[in-house]
This record gives structure tokens, C-alpha cells and sequence, in this order.
């Protein structure tokens, strides 16, 4: 059974760029949520998606976006890159919001330069 | 105050030996646990899933729930090399937010 999978693996981007990351969830899962990681604040929520809705929504600002496709993968954006974004980027994978084991994967490393 | 507290370590043992890795919390409304083993430049790897107060004992590894306490642990009995890494607890009320430890870097000596 294949697991998370998360696209690209790296990227580098300049300042004032936008981005797109994507993750396709293991077979059957439905809900879909994503991380930020940084040394300095760790892991942290962004937002979480549902049957194409977003459930929850972390504290960050509106450059950062996301959306879920009716296959249930779901892509992030983020507009207006700034140094700060630099992070490894990582989706989580569950069978529905209502509980049960989330699934990691592998990251997308994200460089603003 | 972060809603999770938890020890950045890092935490060095002699092969054999057993771990203790701990985490508070301070949010009552937390009702599932997890905890998690990172790999440099991996994805979080589930270890432990536990939603009860009380033991949970999977191979090498037993999660530990205090909610009394807001109090939970993850013991690694014959820790190996292979066992190197960083553990990062993780937990939630509801939904699909997990909340996640600051994460404790292992590291097992041969």
C-alpha cells in the first residue's frame, strides 16, 4: 500500500515568488492536513482538508492557501514568498476527520533565497 | 505557555539501554495521542496511538497516559543505534489539528 506522497521533494524559490506543493494521500484516505516545520517554532498546523472543504485553519497569514480535489489530493500555495517560508512542508494523511492515526509524508523542502 | 511542553534534549544512552521520553500538555480537551519518530530529512513516522489513559505496549515500545496529570511518556525498552533520531509527541481534541512537542533528539550509543 503506498503511503503519503509529496511533490517535489525540493525546491528553491527567490523572494516575492509563489509556490505550489502537492500530496496525494494514501489509497482511501479522505482528509488531508498540512504542517510547517522550522527549527525555531517546530511543527505547526497550517490547515486541513475535508470532501474538498477546508475544516481548520492554522494562524497563519493569507498568503498561504490550499485546496482539495475531489480524488481527495490536495495542494498548497504559497504567494509572496518570503525568507521566513524557508521550511520543510509536510501533509498528513487520515481516513476521515473524526479520528484515527495521521500519516506523514516525506516533506517538500522549501528555500527562499 | 506552549499548550505542549516537551524536553529538546538532546538525551544520549548506551545501547541497552531504556528510554524515557515525556511530554505535558496543558489543554484538557485532548483526547488522542501520538507519538512520533523524525529522521534527519524524513517525515514524522508513527510509533504510538493512544486515545486512554493507561499503558500501550507495541514491540520495544510502550506509550504511557496520565490524563490526571496531563502527563504522557513513551518508553523504549534495548534501545539500539538504529533508534537515534527525534521523537516528537503529538496530540489532539478533535478533528485533525495535531498539536506536536517541541520533539527530544534520541541518541543510542554502540
Amino acid at each position: 500500500k503506498a503511503g503519503v506522497t509529496q511533490t517535489p521533494r525540493y525546491l528553491i524559490k527567490t523572494r516575492g515568488q509563489q509556490v505550489t506543493l502537492s500530496c496525494s494521500p494514501i489509497s482511501g484516505h479522505r482528509s488531508v492536513s498540512w504542517y510547517q516545520q522550522t527549527p525555531g517554532q517546530g511543527l505547526q498546523f497550517l490547515f486541513e482538508y475535508f470532501s474538498e472543504t477546508q475544516r481548520n485553519k492554522g494562524n497563519f497569514p493569507g498568503r498561504f492557501s490550499g485546496r482539495q480535489f475531489s480524488n481527495s489530493r490536495s495542494e498548497m500555495n504559497v504567494s509572496t514568498l518570503e525568507l521566513g517560508d524557508s521550511a520543510l512542508y509536510l501533509c498528513a494523511s487520515s481516513l476521515d476527520p473524526g479520528g484515527d492515526e495521521a500519516f506523514f509524508g516525506q516533506g517538500t523542502r522549501l528555500t527562499v533565497v | 505557555q506552549k499548550e505542549v511542553e516537551q524536553d529538546p534534549g538532546p538525551l544520549s544512552v548506551p545501547e541497552g539501554a531504556i528510554v524515557s521520553l515525556n511530554c505535558t500538555y496543558s489543554n484538557s480537551a485532548f483526547q488522542y495521542f501520538m507519538w512520533y519518530r523524525q529522521y534527519s530529512r524524513k517525515g514524522p513516522e508513527l510509533l504510538m496511538y493512544t486515545y486512554s489513559s493507561g499503558n500501550k505496549e507495541d514491540g520495544r515500545f510502550t506509550a504511557q497516559v496520565d490524563k490526571s496529570s496531563k502527563y504522557i511518556s513513551l518508553f523504549i525498552r534495548d534501545s539500539q543505534p538504529s533508534d537515534s533520531a527525534t521523537y516528537l509527541c503529538a496530540m489532539r481534541s478533535g478533528g485533525n489539528k495535531l498539536v506536536f512537542g517541541a520533539g527530544t533528539i534520541l541518541r543510542v550509543k554502540s
